[in-house]
């Protein structure tokens, strides 16, 4: 069976480090991947996704960057977060063929 | 165009109550369009999808109505629980789009109140 591994599960980050989340996909080959944004009452943003190794399309300019380093592994990046940057991350993953997503747990960001 | 209208943004239900929570969309070109039930700190999982050639599909006690003329569709969950307690996201997308990118939208936070 498939499953999505996404960590960590909470980070608190000073404003201008670095950010690095990484999120894996088990059991499937070659699936689209997404990250998406989730703040308080504002519903699920898209922020990256992709078709394949390599290949990122970004829906909002921003602060942040994607990679696809691996068939199934996906990272999202920021050189230096910004206090906006705080939210609720969450990666998934879907078949090319099948519109359904399945997400990981997320992680939760807070830029102090 | 693109857009998702999603509402209430809350809504208290008591036990065995019916909740009803509705989205409206503009696109015509949408051809599918899930709920997505969320539980706080978790990621959404899917609940029910429908396409837009019936107006209804019933998963026990969650059922989708839609109606295509209206571009509309809605959740209904009988015989509310305390455990369906969550976030509930209504998203479209269609068949050959932007890889199957949905469109959600912004969430109704549900209460069943014991």
């Amino acid at each position: 069976s498939q499953t999505i591994h996404q960590w960590p599960a909470t980070l608190v980050q000073p404003v201008g480090s670095p950010l690095s989340l990484e999120c894996t996909v088990e059991g499937t080959s070659n699936p689209n991947l997404y990250w998406y944004r989730q703040a308080a009452g504002r519903g699920l943003q898209l922020l990256f996704y992709s078709v394949g190794i390599g290949q990122i399309s970004s829906e909002v300019p921003q602060n942040l960057s994607a990679s696809r380093p691996q068939d199934r592994q996906f990272i999202l990046s920021s050189k230096k977060l910004l206090l906006s940057d705080s939210g609720f991350y969450l990666c998934a993953w879907s078949l090319s063929v099948n519109l359904i997503q399945y997400f990981g747990a997320g992680t939760r960001l807070s830029v102090l | 165009q693109q857009q998702v209208k999603q509402s209430p943004q809350s809504l208290i239900v008591q036990k065995g109550g019916i909740s009803i929570i509705n989205c409206a969309y503009e696109n015509t070109a949408f051809d599918y369009f899930p709920w997505y039930q969320q539980f706080p700190g978790k990621g959404p999982a899917l609940l029910i999808a429908i396409r837009p050639d019936v107006s209804e599909k019933k998963e026990g006690r969650f059922t989708i109505s839609f109606n295509k003329s209206a571009k509309q569709f809605s959740l209904h969950i009988m015989d509310s629980q305390p455990g369906d307690s969550a976030t509930y996201f209504c998203a479209a997308t269609y068949y050959g789009g932007s890889q199957g990118n949905l469109i959600f939208g912004k969430g109704t936070k549900l209460s069943v109140k014991p």
